[in-house]
Order: structure tokens, then C-alpha cells, then sequence
């Protein structure tokens, strides 16, 4: 069965940059764009970018620009978002999502808190 | 501030019928499909409604999804206690080149 599962949480000071990952199985890695999101402690959620496993490529909200990046390592089918320059703005869960009609499958979110 | 506009709350009986809506505009709903999510507190959110009308197999039928111009509409029928949870819209917007946008979520409440 297709599962995401993702890295512990990480506790950061302000400045600092987080790499998230997200190691995907029961389906080819490669094979569908992942997605990832984040929510705020009791807000919504926020897309952030994707991922195409295949290529490589990637894209961002305008948003995240300049701050985020999106790898992948697909001999372990597991993508990685980082982020940088950390405020505590970013204190969030980050889940990654596999696109396929819709984010279909979900990591269960890892919990970046952002903290002097 | 969500580009897709949801009501905060809403609420109803158990064997009710509950519909949730979501505002968009031409740039996003009015020209793409609409999804939407369940989150329970604590959880991942869980597709529910994909390209406007489909459940994605092992969703009950008593959701059930639409579209009328720039608005989706989730509906549940027969109310559930389990039903209580968060539910979110989505659709790709064409102003974001490639990108969706989230609806501000809806909490539902099984009275």
C-alpha cells in the first residue's frame, strides 16, 4: 500500500534552515509529482511547491521563493523540502503529498517549531 | 486570507443532510476542478472529492461533491458523528502558474 512517511519534528532557532523528508513506497517514486503543504498551529492549510521525482524540476509559490528547495533522491524514494531563514512564522506542520487527482496520499507531517 | 472562501462553521444533526460551499472566481474554480479534504485534529487531511464529483475509492457515498460556476459544494448526507472534522477546498488557480489554493476550511459540528 501506497504510505509517506516522513521525518521527526525539528526544533530551530530564528535564522536557521530545516530539511524535512519524505520517504515514499508501495508505488514508482518516480512516477507522480509530490506536493507539500503546510499548516500553522491552528490555521489552514498552505501549498508550498512540488516536486516532479522524475525530473527533477520543481516550483514554489511566489511566496517561498528564494527560501525553499525541493530535492529528491530517487534511489530511496524520498524527497526533501528545506527551508531557510527560519522565523517563527514558519512554525508549522509540513506534509508532503503525492499528486495524483488531488493529493491522494499524505505523510503524517512533521512539526517544525521555530524558537529562540 | 484564502483566494477560496469558506464558511468557518457549520453545523447539523446527526441523519441530516449538511452542504458546505466554497467561493472562488474564473481564475480558479470557475476554470478548474475542485477538490476537497477531511482533516480530524491531530491528522493529515484526506482526500475526499476529487475534479469536482468523484470519491476517491473508500469514501462512503454520503459525500458527495459539485460545481456551479466560481463555487463547489460538498455535501454530506446522513450525518455522522464521525463526520465532525475539518473540511478544506481546493482548486488550481491559473494566476499561480501550476499552483492551487486552499479554502480557509470549514469546521463541521455534529450536534
Amino acid at each position: 500500500q501506497v504510505q509517506l512517511v516522513q521525518s521527526g519534528a525539528e526544533v530551530k532557532k530564528p535564522g536557521a534552515s530545516v530539511k524535512v523528508s519524505c520517504k515514499a513506497s508501495g508505488y514508482t517514486f518516480s512516477d507522480y509529482r509530490m506536493n507539500w503543504v503546510r499548516q500553522a498551529p491552528g490555521q489552514g492549510l498552505e501549498w508550498m511547491g512540488w516536486i516532479n521525482p522524475n525530473t527533477g524540476d520543481s516550483k514554489y509559490i511566489q511566496k517561498f521563493q528564494g527560501r525553499v528547495t525541493m530535492t529528491r533522491d530517487t534511489s530511496i524514494s524520498t524527497a526533501y523540502m528545506e527551508l531557510s531563514r527560519l522565523t517563527s512564522d514558519d512554525t508549522a506542520v509540513y506534509y508532503c503529498a503525492r499528486d495524483n487527482n488531488g493529493a491522494d496520499y499524505w505523510g503524517q507531517g512533521t512539526l517544525v517549531t521555530v524558537s529562540s | 486570507q484564502s483566494v477560496l472562501t469558506q464558511s468557518p462553521s457549520a453545523s447539523g444533526t446527526p441523519g441530516q443532510r449538511v452542504t458546505i460551499s466554497c467561493s472562488g472566481s474564473s481564475f480558479n474554480i470557475g476554470n478548474n476542478y475542485v477538490y476537497w479534504y477531511q482533516q480530524f485534529p491531530g491528522m493529515a487531511p484526506k482526500l475526499l472529492i476529487y475534479r469536482n464529483d468523484q470519491r476517491p475509492s473508500g469514501v462512503p457515498d454520503r459525500f458527495s461533491g459539485s460545481k456551479s460556476g466560481t463555487s463547489g459544494f460538498l455535501a454530506i448526507s446522513g450525518l455522522r458523528s464521525e463526520d465532525e472534522a475539518d473540511y478544506y477546498c481546493a482548486a488550481w488557480d491559473d494566476r499561480l502558474s501550476g499552483f492551487a489554493v486552499f479554502g480557509g476550511g470549514t469546521k463541521l459540528t455534529v450536534l
